[in-house]
């Protein structure tokens, strides 16, 4: 299966504590996005990538999300400092072109206790 | 701004069409989405329309727009147990081609 892979699949953190969540995008799919979908509610815009620029980033963002793709491949989404209102899934998405439908990773769950 | 509203649930029987729709309101959106989520998975692309089209068959699907009134609808014929997910409807935000989502359908099949 050559779909959007993300790792880890749950990620169980203390408050406070740093995380790092990976996504591989499908090969040759220049955009990737990130969302994250809390319990009842839709997917919700963090950012996107062009290749490695990142081009734009919600005010959904705080200064403790930082989001990288270095090669234009793969991507980390790190929060630190995580606070009980980070619980979540975290969902990857890449598209080929601008046009291009979202293909969805199956997400990273994250639980802050 | 960007919002797109849902229903929350929809209960049919199985055999039955089920139809969920959905009312967005950024008239220059140039695709609409339905992503259907089962529990503890991402979203799964199901179908899509271009804002030109008026209707997309795709097997059991219908996809329907309404642009005057920025209506999308999802018909699934012969609703099957193994359709019960959570339906979301999505618009393409014409900067930068992000999806806007829904609240999400929960779509329960009865047996």
């Amino acid at each position: 299966d050559t779909g959007v892979s993300q790792n880890p699949r749950h990620k169980i953190t203390k408050r406070g504590q740093n995380v790092t969540f990976r996504c591989d995008p499908i090969s040759e799919h220049n955009r990737l996005y990130w969302y994250r979908q809390t319990l009842g509610q839709g997917p919700e815009f963090l950012t996107y990538f062009q290749n490695e620029a990142q081009l734009e980033k919600s005010r959904l963002l705080s200064d403790r999300f930082s989001a990288e793709r270095p090669k234009g491949s793969f991507s980390t989404l790190e929060i630190q400092r995580t606070e009980q209102g980070d619980s979540a899934m975290y969902l990857c998405a890449s598209s080929l072109s601008f046009n291009s439908p979202l293909h969805f990773g199956n997400g990273t769950r994250l639980t802050v206790t | 701004g960007e919002d797109v509203e849902q229903s929350l649930f929809l209960s049919v029987r199985e055999g039955d069409s089920s139809v969920i729709n959905c009312t967005y309101t950024d008239s220059s959106s140039t695709y609409l989405y339905w992503y259907k989520q089962e529990p503890g998975a991402g979203l799964q692309l199901l179908t899509y329309i271009f804002s030109n089209m008026d209707m997309k068959q795709d097997q059991r699907l219908t996809v329907l727009l309404n642009k005057k009134d920025k209506h999308l609808s999802l018909r699934i014929a012969d609703t099957q147990t193994g359709d019960s997910a959570i339906y979301f409807c999505a618009e393409k935000n014409n900067q930068g081609g992000k999806l806007i989502f829904g609240q999400g359908t929960e779509l329960s099949v009865k047996p």
